[in-house]
């Protein structure tokens, strides 16, 4: 497999609830990155890893949202006590760590996302 | 407030139409990309341009970045039901390491 895997594809819960979702990158990309998109809107950046460290995390990630990479492979973005306006597609991206500005750098990779609901 | 306007948010034309979608902001980016993005799937990465002034084309697809890189249009000549999707602009601003994306064009084409 050669993309951006996330795990579940889909989740619905009940407002309290946490749940967890994964996404495995490419295995050669030392960049991962969380964005959340709402219906009708283009993906929110919410925070991004470089190998295992958490360089940054938008404000839009509340203390019931953190997200792990621990071993600088796959990553994890959990939420606590969801809310109805947690609702959303959580998406994952991956890249190489490139220098310059050419037209190579910054391409993300995109995996499926994980469409979350909560009732 | 969105960073980077697209206009227009929908569009739904005949199959063999023309049409064009823009991306605007008033900040200067290093880097703009265009995405198509299919319901349930992440975006796909169509083009990146990076210099003012630049034209890039891919078959039907003409994208142009801004002289003064700020703004960016996405052209496609006779269009296909295929060109379906949700169209994306995302730029990068001087050395920041996210893409900072737009609202999105909706573009339905019908046959």
């Amino acid at each position: 497999d050669t993309g951006v895997s996330q795990d579940p594809r889909h989740k619905i819960t009940k407002r309290g609830q946490n749940v967890t979702f994964r996404c495995d990158p490419i295995s050669e990309h030392n960049r991962l990155y969380w964005y959340r998109q709402t219906l009708g809107q283009g993906p929110e950046f919410l925070t991004y890893f470089q190998n295992e460290a958490q360089l940054e995390k938008s404000r839009l990630l509340s203390d019931r949202f953190s997200a792990e990479r621990p071993k600088g492979s796959f990553s994890t973005l959990e939420i606590q006590r969801t809310e109805q306006g947690d609702s959303a597609m959580y998406l994952c991206a991956s890249r190489e760590l490139g220098t310059g500005t050419g037209s190579g750098a910054n391409v993300l990779t995109f995996g499926a996302g994980s469409r979350l609901t909560v009732l | 407030t969105q960073l980077l306007e697209q206009s227009p948010q929908f569009l739904s034309i005949q199959e063999g139409e023309n049409l064009t979608v823009y991306c605007n902001s008033s900040s200067v980016f290093s880097s703009l990309q265009w995405y198509r993005q299919e319901p349930g799937e992440g975006p796909v990465l169509l083009v990146t341009v990076v210099t003012g002034g630049e034209v890039k084309k891919l078959k039907r697809l003409t994208f142009q970045f801004g002289d003064a890189r700020k703004d960016s249009s996405l052209h496609i000549t006779a269009a296909q039901p295929g060109d379906t999707g949700l169209y994306l602009c995302a730029g990068r601003i001087g050395g920041y390491n996210k893409l900072i994306f737009g609202a999105g064009t909706r573009l339905a084409v019908h046959p």
